[in-house]
């Protein structure tokens, strides 16, 4: 049981450029969500989805676009990635949308130069 | 914006000392979950406290929740040198009819063999 996988671990681009984290669960989780982690600001809330074929912004949600293709899949996409995008995302799942424990991937660690 | 405050931001024991953290917040919630990081990974949920509940164990962890003062408080006993961590409090607003969580800036544990 993987539970929350995500990838890249690791990434460097250049300013500019853009690019996809992709994030499966196989909990049968109807949420998914995708947070931030900076030094000193805790995490803070990108997108998020409820279910499948709804998404909704978060806390921080410019310079990101997400894509809930099935009710296994959440991507993030940086389309012109910045430096102030460098950061640890992190992707989440849970069972129903209103309550209940967060379960978290690894984390990709993001680096714009 | 913030909706959990962490205090300390770092705490140092000796291993078998028990520790204790605290988290205040703004808003009216649902319930309040505490999360542990370990160093380059993902958070992994500890225990779950809702708004009418005052008090709740889970092993060596206790958690207690005033909602009249609106904070939370973790207390670890008897610390062993893998509780050395980051630990997290979280939120889940009476206002937001997604779940969604908020997380506080967490504390950093080291226990000392």
């Amino acid at each position: 049981n993987a539970g929350v996988t995500q990838t890249p671990k690791f990434q460097v681009l250049k300013t500019g450029q853009s690019m996809t984290l992709q994030c499966a669960q196989d909990m049968n989780h109807n949420s998914m969500y995708w947070y931030r982690q900076d030094p000193g600001m805790g995490l803070r809330l990108i997108y998020y989805s409820a279910s499948e074929g709804t998404t909704d912004k978060g806390e921080v949600p410019n310079g990101y676009n997400v894509s809930r293709l099935n009710k296994r899949e959440f991507s993030l996409r940086l389309e012109s990635a910045a430096p102030s995008q460098t950061s640890v995302y992190f992707c989440a799942s849970r069972r129903d949308g209103h309550t209940g424990e967060l379960f978290f991937g690894e984390g990709s660690r993001l680096t714009v130069l | 914006s913030q909706q959990g405050e962490e205090d300390p931001q770092a705490l140092s024991i000796q291993e078998g000392e028990n520790a204790t953290m605290n988290c205040s917040y703004k808003t009216s919630i649902n319930n309040l979950q505490w999360y542990r990081q370990n160093s380059g990974r993902g958070l992994v949920h500890l225990i779950l406290i809702r708004s009418n509940e005052r008090e709740k164990h889970s092993g060596r962890l206790r958690v207690t929740l005033d909602t009249s003062k609106k904070s939370s408080s973790l207390l670890i006993t008897a610390s062993r040198a893998a509780d050395t961590a980051s630990y997290f409090c979280a939120t889940a607003p009476v206002s937001s009819n997604t779940g969604k969580l908020i997380f506080g800036q967490g504390t950093t544990l080291q226990v000392k063999p």
